[in-house]
């Protein structure tokens, strides 16, 4: 069966600092991954996604990037926190078909101070 | 593009009571519909889905959901709520390669 890890999953980091929050999926190959963010009252917002190794599309411009370096990891990065980056962070998986299905991760709560 | 609309943030029942939880979408398209829940401080967790096979859709923990094409709704329920169903409940549409969700429902289960 299919399992998706997500570490950490909590992080108090100071504003200006580096980020960086990995995403592993086990059990598939090839899978669609995706980046969320959920801030407070503010619902769920797509911030990357990727079919397949070094395909990156980003949804929304902002200081965070992302990279996939192998099949099943997604890395998502920034250079210099800002406060508005705090919030939990979710990553995701599907198979590509019609009925295409995402399954989340445990995600990750990043307080920047 | 298609989007969903959950009406109400906050619904609260009391144990043993019926559930309901509103969604209406818009879609050009047949649309795929996805209700998920999430549990303090965790990711979501897929309830059920439509896929056109039928309007009516089970999942787990006893809930269902009926697909409505007249009225634009994928309204989720379970005919008794209890204390483990306090949580916040997420409709979401699929669209060409992403997931549109909804704000998002809070539901508390009083004693």
């Amino acid at each position: 069966s299919q399992t998706i890890h997500q570490w950490p999953a909590t992080l108090v980091q100071p504003v200006g600092s580096p980020l960086s929050l990995e995403c592993t999926v086990e059990g598939t190959s090839n899978p669609n991954l995706y980046w969320y963010r959920q801030a407070a009252g503010r619902g769920l917002q797509l911030l990357f996604y990727s079919v397949g190794i070094g395909q990156i599309s980003s949804e929304v411009p902002q200081n965070l990037s992302a990279s996939r370096p192998q099949d099943r990891q997604f890395i998502l990065s920034s250079k210099k926190l800002l406060l508005s980056d705090s919030g939990f962070y979710l990553c995701a998986w599907s198979v590509s078909g019609i009925i295409e299905t995402q399954y989340f991760g445990p995600g990750t709560r990043l307080l920047v101070l | 593009a298609q989007s969903v609309t959950q009406l109400g943030s906050h619904v609260s029942v009391s144990e043993g009571a019926l559930v309901l939880l509103r969604c209406n979408y818009s879609s050009s398209v047949p649309p795929y519909l996805f209700w998920y829940v999430q549990y303090p401080n965790q990711g979501l967790q897929l309830l059920l889905k439509y896929t056109s096979a039928a309007t009516l859709v089970k999942g787990i923990n006893g809930f269902e959901a009926e697909f409505k094409k007249s009225e634009t709704s994928f309204h989720l329920t379970k005919p008794s709520a209890h204390m483990s169903d306090a949580a916040e409940y997420f409709c979401a549409v699929k669209g060409d390669y992403k997931l549109s969700f909804g704000a998002g429902t809070t539901v508390t289960v009083r004693a």
